[in-house]
């Protein structure tokens, strides 16, 4: 069985572009998240879908960070326009239980921002 | 004061060690507990998931949860070089996850 899979696995841009990663979670897993993970930093969580509602987008930066998860499948999460210190691995994880439950990992999209 | 406590380290142990990794926390509401493992540029990788106050073993790695002291730690017998990573413990309510910041481990062969 396929795991979580992302894209690109590495980006480098130059401040002010946009930027977008994709994300395909483990079939089936209805709960989908996305995380930022700084240098020697666990994952903090940037937003959680239940389907394809974002049910905790508390700590997304909505001023620039967007994120959608059209038909519950898989998702997007976009920069824009990207600053320096967006420059960080952006993980993508799934579960497949809508309260609790393991929490599965993508390799992540590490970004660089010049 | 963070939710999740973790001696950041880093580890250094001679291979065959058994090694102890460990993590406070301060939310009663936590119900589930995992470690992962996560080798460099790597996403984390699921090592273990508790629910209950006890042990749990996995062939080299055990992982224990004392609900009562908010304390889990994780156990590994005979390391070995290929055990050198950071271990991410995480802990779950209401479907929120909360991890701590890692501890990296080094084992010298």
């Amino acid at each position: 069985e396929a795991g979580v899979v992302q894209s690109p696995r590495y980006k480098i841009i130059e401040k002010k572009q946009p930027v977008a990663f994709w994300c395909n979670p483990i079939s089936g897993h209805n709960t989908l998240y996305w995380y930022l993970q700084n240098l020697g930093q666990g994952p903090e969580l940037l937003i959680r879908y239940e389907n394809e509602e974002a049910v905790d987008d508390s700590q997304l930066p909505k001023d620039r960070f967007s994120a959608e998860r059209l038909k519950g499948v898989d998702s997007t999460l976009k920069i824009q326009p990207a600053e320096l210190g967006d420059s960080a691995v952006y993980l993508c994880a799934s579960s497949s239980r809508a309260w609790g439950g393991e929490l599965f990992f993508g390799e992540g999209s590490r970004l660089t921002v010049l | 004061q963070k939710e999740v406590e973790q001696d950041p380290g880093p580890l250094s142990v001679p291979e065959g060690a058994i090694v102890s990794l460990n993590c406070t926390y301060s939310n009663s509401a936590f119900q589930y507990f995992m470690w992962y493992r996560q080798y460099s540029r790597k996403g984390p990788e699921l090592l273990m998931y508790t629910y209950s106050s006890g042990n749990k073993e996995d062939g080299r790695f055990t992982a224990q949860v004392d609900k009562s002291s908010k304390y889990i730690s994780l156990f590994i017998r005979d390391s070995q070089p290929s055990d050198s990573a950071t271990y991410l413990c995480a802990m779950e309510t209401g479907n929120q996850f909360y991890f701590g910041t890692g501890t990296s481990l080094t084992v010298i062969p």
